[in-house]
């Protein structure tokens, strides 16, 4: 496994301005993902993040809302640009070690007023 | 298309009693599946995982899960539960269809121990 942690743990944020989370882990790893979890919800991707290429981005979510960097194999941030309420969910960071599986970090839980 | 489908959105169970969440996919391919637990407030936990050979796999948590490719199922089992084990708990495929590769979640399954 992975220890995976995220900042900020939470955040109130107002509408119209950003927010970046971090996602750091302690091990190289070339694959790292970042989730939403919208209030009482599953999760749903928004991006794959692979180190040295650009993030890819699933239907319905677009680099302008949630620029996505991955400078390095331990750490990525996801910005969460021009909020709105409905911005308002946990954010989650995870990454694929050994075959398949995923390995999660403790998500950021945003509130957007 | 892929899918994965938790029928049960709320699960009550008494503490000591058994439990059984459900799961059913639907994925052409050899299936890769996960159990995960998500408790308030937490990121998630892997519970356990199904690659291949053995149907029945064991996890952390006495948490046991059988594979059942005739039912397409992959239902999570534990002969008792204690209260800490209300959380909610999410099934998933990993997805490796044409050269990628990503998780399928279902809903979730909230389950609430009554003492």
């Amino acid at each position: 496994s992975a220890v995976i942690s995220q900042k900020p743990s939470r955040d109130i944020c107002q509408r119209g301005t950003s927010l970046t989370i971090q996602c750091q882990v302690d091990s190289q790893v070339t694959m790292m993902f970042w989730y939403r979890q919208q209030p009482g919800q599953s999760l749903t991707l928004i991006a794959t993040a692979n180190q040295g290429s650009e993030a890819t981005y699933e239907s319905g979510f677009v680099i302008d809302k949630f620029p996505i960097s991955r400078p390095n194999l331990t750490f990525s941030t996801l910005t969460v640009s021009n909020m709105s309420p409905e911005d308002s969910s946990i954010y989650l960071c995870s990454v694929r070690l050994g075959a398949y599986e995923q390995y999660f970090g403790p998500g950021t839980r945003l509130t957007v007023t | 298309a892929q899918s994965v489908t938790q029928p049960d959105i709320h699960i009550t169970v008494s503490e000591g009693a058994s439990l059984e969440l459900r799961c059913n996919y639907s994925y052409g391919a050899t299936p890769y599946l996960f159990w995960y637990v998500q408790s308030p407030g937490q990121g998630l936990q892997l519970l356990l995982k199904y690659f291949s050979g053995d149907t029945l796999v064991q996890g952390i948590k006495g948490f046991e899960a059988e594979f059942k490719r005739s039912q397409s199922s992959f239902n999570l089992r534990k002969p008792s539960v204690h209260w800490s084990d209300a959380a909610e708990y999410f099934c998933a495929v990993a997805s490796t269809t044409s050269g990628t590769y990503k998780y399928i979640f279902g809903t979730g399954t909230r389950l609430k121990v009554l003492a």
